[in-house]
């Protein structure tokens, strides 16, 4: 079976320019979580939905991250406009209810802001 | 709130020398824990995991066993190889909430 997708796996773009980040969770999972990877501040959840349903965003950083879930196989990471302190590593990650916590991770974004 | 404590790395050892990198939690109730590891340039799988007190997780020769009494649940392999170099996460998972906390990760480097 496919794990988690991430697209794309590395993206270089300048300040002021919109980054659209996408995932593909594992089919039949329920839960979908968006993290955030630098050197300084370690791994950071950005958001979590439930069947599509965002249920805690409490850490998206700023108004400039938004994050959508169309459908149960799709789910979008929005950063407008990028800066160059968004630099890092973005990693998305899905859960079917049955499991007891256990997430499963794609392989991740590194995003470059110069 | 819950938390997760692991040690501070980096951690670096010889190949076949064994490995201890402590994972203290901060939790109400009964959490359950976890290791994942990252290999470089990857995104973070699960090692082991344990669900209840006393409970040992174990796989690919790492072990780690949830411990009450002092809320710990540290992972130890007896032989490191090389091929064990990567970043270790502790995490733990309770109550109503979907999420996962997770410490800091601790980066380990096996030499030949």
């Amino acid at each position: 079976d496919a794990g988690v997708i991430q697209s794309p796996r590395h993206e270089v773009t300048e300040m002021g320019q919109e980054v659209t980040l996408r995932c593909k969770p594992i089919s039949g999972h329920n839960s979908l979580f968006w993290y955030r990877q630098t050197m300084m501040r370690g791994l950071e959840l950005l958001i979590y939905f439930n069947n599509n349903v965002p249920i805690d965003d409490s850490g998206m950083p700023e108004d400039r991250f938004s994050a959508k879930m169309p459908n149960a196989s799709f789910s979008t990471l929005k950063i407008q406009p990028s800066e160059p302190r968004d630099s890092a590593v973005y990693f998305c990650a899905s859960r079917p209810n049955s499991a007891n916590y256990e997430q499963y991770f794609g392989p991740g974004t590194r995003l470059t802001v110069t | 709130g819950n938390s997760v404590t692991q040690m501070e790395g980096p951690v670096t050892l010889s190949e076949e020398a064994f490995l201890t990198i402590n994972c203290t939690y901060t939790a109400t109730g009964y959490p359950s824990l976890f290791w994942y590891v990252q290999y470089p340039g990857e995104g973070l799988q699960l090692l082991l995991k344990a669900t209840k007190a006393d409970d040992k997780g174990s796989n690919k020769g790492f072990e780690a066993t949830y411990r009450k009494e002092t809320t710990s649940f540290h992972l130890e392999k007896g032989s490191v190889q090389v091929s064990d170099s990567a970043v270790y996460f502790c995490a733990l998972g309770q109550g109503g909430s979907e999420k996962l906390v997770f410490g800091k990760g601790t980066k380990l480097t096996v030499n030949p």
